[in-house]
Order: C-alpha cells, then structure tokens, then sequence
C-alpha cells in the first residue's frame, strides 16, 4: 500500500542552525501538507501546497519557514533559523484532491525536531 | 470558523469493555469530519471519515462513529476494546478555503486499556 514516508526520523540541532525536513508524498498525490505537534499541545496546521506554490499557511509559517518541491517525488520544510520553541513532531501529509473521496489526507510518520 | 473539542483527555477502559470517546464540532457549513489515531512513536493513522453520506460511519478495527447534527457531535465507539487500541485518538474537522483545505485537530484524548 503506498504510503508517505519522512526522512528524518528525528534531527537534531542547535539553536539559529538551518533544518531541512524531507517528505515523500503518495506518487498520485498532488496536494501537500506540513503540520506540527508541539510535545503535548494539539496537531496544528503550518501549509498547504499544489502545483508549485503555497495555496494556504497560517500564522506560525513565518519567513522563517520555506517548503520545496526540489523534484518529482520529495517536498521539504526549511526552517532558516531554528529556535527553541521550534522543537516540535513535523508531519507531512499528502491528498489526491480536495474534494469528496479525494480529500483523505494520508500521513507519514513524522520527524522530531530536537532544537538545543 | 471550523472547530472540534475532545471533550475527555483521558479515557481509561478495561480489556473487553465498551469504549467511547466524544467529539462535539462548530462548523459553518456541512462538515468533513475524521477520526485518526496515533500510537506511540507512530504517525497519524485514519479510522474513519464522515463526508455527508451515512450518519452512522464504520472504520478500521471496529471503530465507529455517528454524526449527529442535532447535538453537533461525532463520538467515536468501539463495543469491546483490545489492548491494541490504546493509543491517541484526534477528532478532526475539514476547514475549506479558496477550494482548498486544512485539517483543524482537536486536542486529542488518549486511550488506557488495562488487563
């Protein structure tokens, strides 16, 4: 069954060093996700990405952050400059569409951002 | 806006016994709503969806949940729980924008299953 799968399982990283968070969507997919959970608090929505650009990102998806579709297959999440309160479970996910049947978004298993 | 509220962070069942874990939803429109769960050091796994079909929706593992837009709940139910589902569970809702969409979770309620 295709799944998405995250590399790397948990990074770690001092503060104001630069992080690159990979994601290998669903190869059908062409809608792309990151959220984040920080430990203990809920599983919150950072963006939303299709056909090249960011069609959606919220208030914590400041300049610091950046994602990429370097090819066919990866996505990324930069994080320019981490901070302490960065620390965090980053989850990619990845939809077919965003309709009906086809909104099901499908998660990989996640990357501990470790920020010291 | 979109909203859901887990209204129990713990919940705590014997091996056997029936389980339930509440979800009360705000939403401006007719919802999308979800269930997923998350075992330690996993991902976020889907039980089931609700998408305006069938109130009444069958998941993964003999979960499921019944929408209720009189009471704005999706409580998800489980007859007879396994020790295996102990876990974290997230009721989630579909928030749209601009013909696209952002999952909204809530706070989440973990499940203890004891012997």
């Amino acid at each position: 069954e295709p799944e998405v799968t995250q590399t790397p399982s948990h990074q770690v990283t001092q503060m104001g060093q630069e992080v690159i968070l990979r994601c290998v969507p669903i190869s059908n997919h062409l809608y792309f996700y990151w959220y984040r959970q920080i430990l203990g608090q809920k599983v919150e929505f950072l963006v939303s990405f299709y056909n090249n650009e960011i069609s959606e990102k919220s208030e914590i998806f400041d300049d610091q952050f950046s994602v990429e579709r370097p090819d066919g297959s990866n996505f990324t999440l930069k994080i320019r400059s981490t901070k302490l309160e960065d620390s965090a479970m980053y989850f990619c996910a990845s939809s077919a569409g965003t309709a009906g049947y086809y909104n099901e978004q499908f998660f990989g298993p996640g990357t501990r951002l470790t920020v010291l | 806006a979109q909203s859901v509220t887990q209204l129990d962070s713990h919940v705590s069942v014997s091996e056997g016994t029936p389980v339930l874990l509440r979800c009360n939803y705000s939403s401006s429109y007719s919802p999308s709503l979800f269930w997923y769960v998350q075992h330690p050091n996993k991902g976020l796994q889907l039980l089931l969806k609700y998408t305006s079909a069938a109130t009444l929706v069958k998941g993964i593992n003999g979960f499921e949940a019944e929408f209720k837009k009189s009471e704005t709940s999706f409580h998800l139910t489980k007859p007879s729980a396994h020790m295996s589902d102990a876990a974290e569970y997230f009721c989630v809702v579909i928030a749209f924008s601009g013909g696209y969409n952002k999952l909204i979770f809530g706070a989440g309620t973990r499940l203890a299953v004891h012997p």
